[in-house]
């Protein structure tokens, strides 16, 4: 049993380019997350799924995009990557809501140069 | 492989009460543990322990860190409605330069006080 996986663990970006963070679950949830870890910042998040074709905006979607075609994926895109776009990035998955339980992926550390 | 495990999952008391939570962890080079407290979908960041035996004190609530026994406890004296909520634990372990930051987060603890 995997829990949430999320790939790539580490990745340099230039300014500009374009990205996708891959998230899977294999535990059927139907409540997927991305949030975003700056020091001493806490967790932000980014954006929200409540099941396959639904998405929302969190807290800090500005420059993010994400799609849910299937219930265990959920990929993240950054867009013309920024420099403020520097953080770790965790996606978690919980089932029908955060008071349920989370599992959180082990995150992506993304920097832009 | 990191480890954190949140104890109870889930706990119902009075409003009044005093609650405890708990939580265990095993991790390579740890760094700190952080509690947070979730009551939407973006937590709210709690405490911040990286030193043994140190409590943390924030109004209601407490915390102190075990690092011979490897387990930290969150305290809510005088429990209200509003502190019902799912109560994250994290543990930062020093990045060795393979992959993210090391925050190994817990299963959470869903807290609710009743009137």
């Amino acid at each position: 049993n995997a829990g949430v996986t999320q790939t790539p663990k580490f990745r340099i970006l230039k300014i500009g380019q374009s990205m996708t963070l891959q998230c899977t679950q294999d535990m059927n949830h139907n409540y997927m997350y991305w949030y975003r870890q700056d020091p001493g910042m806490g967790l932000k998040l980014i954006y929200y799924s409540v099941g396959a074709g639904i998405t929302d905006k969190g807290e800090v979607p500005n420059g993010y995009n994400v799609s849910r075609s299937t219930t265990e994926d959920f990929p993240l895109r950054l867009e013309l990557a920024a420099p403020s776009q520097t953080s770790v990035y965790f996606c978690a998955s919980s089932l029908e809501g955060f008071y349920y339980g989370y599992t959180f992926g082990s995150g992506t550390r993304l920097t832009v140069v | 492989e990191d480890k954190v495990v949140q104890s109870p999952l889930s706990l119902v008391v009075h409003e009044g009460d005093t609650v405890t939570l708990n939580c265990s962890y095993e991790v390579t080079n740890f760094r700190s543990l952080l509690w947070y407290k979730q009551e939407k979908k973006a937590p709210t960041f709690l405490f911040m322990l990286t030193s043994s035996g140190i409590e943390k004190k924030s109004g209601r609530l407490s915390s102190i860190l075990d690092k011979k026994e490897l387990f930290s406890i969150l305290n809510i004296t005088a429990t209200q409605t509003g502190d019902s909520a799912v109560y994250l634990c994290a543990v930062e372990a020093r990045w060795s330069g393979g992959g993210a930051d090391g925050l190994t987060f817990g299963k959470g603890t869903h807290l609710i006080i009743q009137p």
